[in-house]
């Protein structure tokens, strides 16, 4: 089992909808989680840290975590063809270093 | 400097060669890791320096790759006798934290292709 796991896509929605990207993770004593963009081409950028349980939003960005169900995911409201790029949820390990899943890739169609 | 910064953006080695890959952190940031991104795959974790100490090479593949941080700011990521395997965009990012707690700013890789 892969500690940090995401369906690699494509999801496809339409400009405008909500795109949902979900991610589970092994290590229950995880603490901090995170979102990365990445455009094709280009270095994972951070757009989203979440630490306790619930939601975190930020913009058309609402990241959600669940303890529990080990579970982390990221909405993206009124998606725009702009966001089309790879999500990566990442999480710190009990090792204090990043582990990174293997993304999503989002499309959006205009 | 403004950003982590990375050269060569571009690397192509002949099977055999060695490489060196450089890695300039953001001003002042403590922590800084190396990460390998395979195409179509997230990143994987190399190694991680806290200042000049190399605290963490679990995930360096093998013997021939080597890192340094001698003075806990540039770093460089040295590869021996490269292998196609080894061809993959390297990834450095810094951190002001001891700890990931914050999350990593990375640079733009160095994409090295062993031809």
């Amino acid at each position: 089992q892969k500690e940090v796991e995401q369906n690699s896509g494509p999801l496809s929605v339409p400009e405008g909808a909500i795109a949902s990207l979900n991610c589970t993770y092994s290590d229950r004593v995880s603490q901090s989680f995170f979102w990365y963009r990445q455009y094709s081409g280009k270095s994972p950028e951070l757009i989203m840290s979440i630490y306790s349980n619930g939601d975190k939003e930020d913009g058309r960005f609402t990241a959600q975590l669940n303890k529990a169900s080990q579970y982390v995911s990221l909405l993206i409201r009124d998606s725009q063809p702009s966001d089309s790029a790879t999500y990566l949820c990442a999480v710190i390990t009990g090792f204090q270093k990043l582990v990174f899943g293997t993304g999503t890739r989002l499309l959006v169609s205009p | 400097g403004a950003g982590v910064s990375q050269s060569p953006r571009y690397k192509v080695a002949k099977r055999g060669q060695d490489v060196a890959l450089r890695c300039d952190p953001i001003s002042g940031h403590v922590s800084l890791f190396w990460y390998q991104q395979a195409l179509g795959q997230g990143p994987e974790f190399l190694t991680y320096f806290q200042n000049e100490a190399q605290l963490d090479k679990s995930g360096l593949p093998s013997d021939r790759f080597f890192a340094e941080r001698p003075e806990g700011s540039v770093s460089t990521l040295k590869i021996q006798r490269t292998q196609q395997e080894d061809s993959a965009v390297y990834l450095c990012a810094s951190s002001k934290s001891r700890d990931s707690h914050y999350g990593y700013t990375f640079g733009s890789g160095t994409r090295l292709t062993v031809v």
